[in-house]
């Protein structure tokens, strides 16, 4: 079943517009990580939110954790065509294996 | 830095056909992982190597599918006999060890068609 829901699973934007993403778990989680996957490609590693209510930045991007630790967001600012590709949210919830449950991603559209 | 490898990148098959993958992850990394990815859904583990021994393989259908990783480096995932729903990108990813918080690396992935 799914373990982790991704909202929206498209979006379509026009260059220079802000984009946004949210992952929500109904399990409290020991951290989330992100990853991004091109048209074609495979996914790759973004970022790790391990702390409650933590927030990261990467350059346009920012990363937040929720304070219960069920939810996380990111964020593009002046979204670029470099930026097209689908986000995945990726849950961990605390096993000793570290396993990962994937949400079902959110496909990013830019037009230029 | 070498990543993670994987052959063939395309495979077109007639379902009840065999086929199989190969992955050879990064050097020195302990875990490797076999994930399936169908279009427009997120990756789904299938099976979870510790060096040579299987640690999670409960989302593996064992009546087609197998994998090995026999000397604890490269790994093979197998399907036999293939069925349409199969199609899928098989991803193969390591990571330096297993457990919480670590960082997966996946390769570029072997796209199956089952026809």
């Amino acid at each position: 079943g799914q373990q982790v829901m991704q909202i929206p699973q498209y979006q379509h934007v026009q260059e220079g517009e802000d984009f946004t993403t949210y992952c929500n778990s109904s399990t409290t989680l020991s951290n989330i990580q992100w990853y991004k996957q091109r048209p074609g490609g495979h996914p790759v590693f973004l970022i790790q939110l391990v702390k409650s209510g933590e927030v990261k930045k990467q350059k346009r991007l920012t990363f937040q954790f929720g304070e219960a630790k069920k939810n996380s967001s990111l964020h593009i600012t002046a979204t670029q065509t470099t930026d097209v590709g689908t986000y995945f949210c990726a849950a961990d919830r605390g096993s000793t294996l570290g396993r990962l449950y994937f949400g079902r991603g959110t496909q990013l559209t830019v037009w230029p | 830095e070498a990543g993670v490898a994987q052959s063939p990148r395309y495979k077109i098959i007639e379902k009840r056909q065999s086929v199989a993958f190969w992955c050879n992850p990064i050097s020195g990394h302990a875990t490797l992982y076999w994930y399936q990815q169908i279009l427009g859904q997120g990756p789904k583990l299938l099976i979870q190597f510790q060096n040579n021994g299987v640690v999670d393989d409960s989302q593996l259908p064992k009546d087609r599918f197998s994998a090995e990783r026999l000397k604890g480096v490269d790994s093979t995932l197998k399907i036999q006999p293939a069925k349409l729903e199969d199609s899928a990108v098989y991803l193969c990813a390591s990571s330096l060890k297993t457990g919480a918080g670590n960082t997966i690396y996946f390769g570029e992935g072997s796209w199956l068609t089952v026809v």
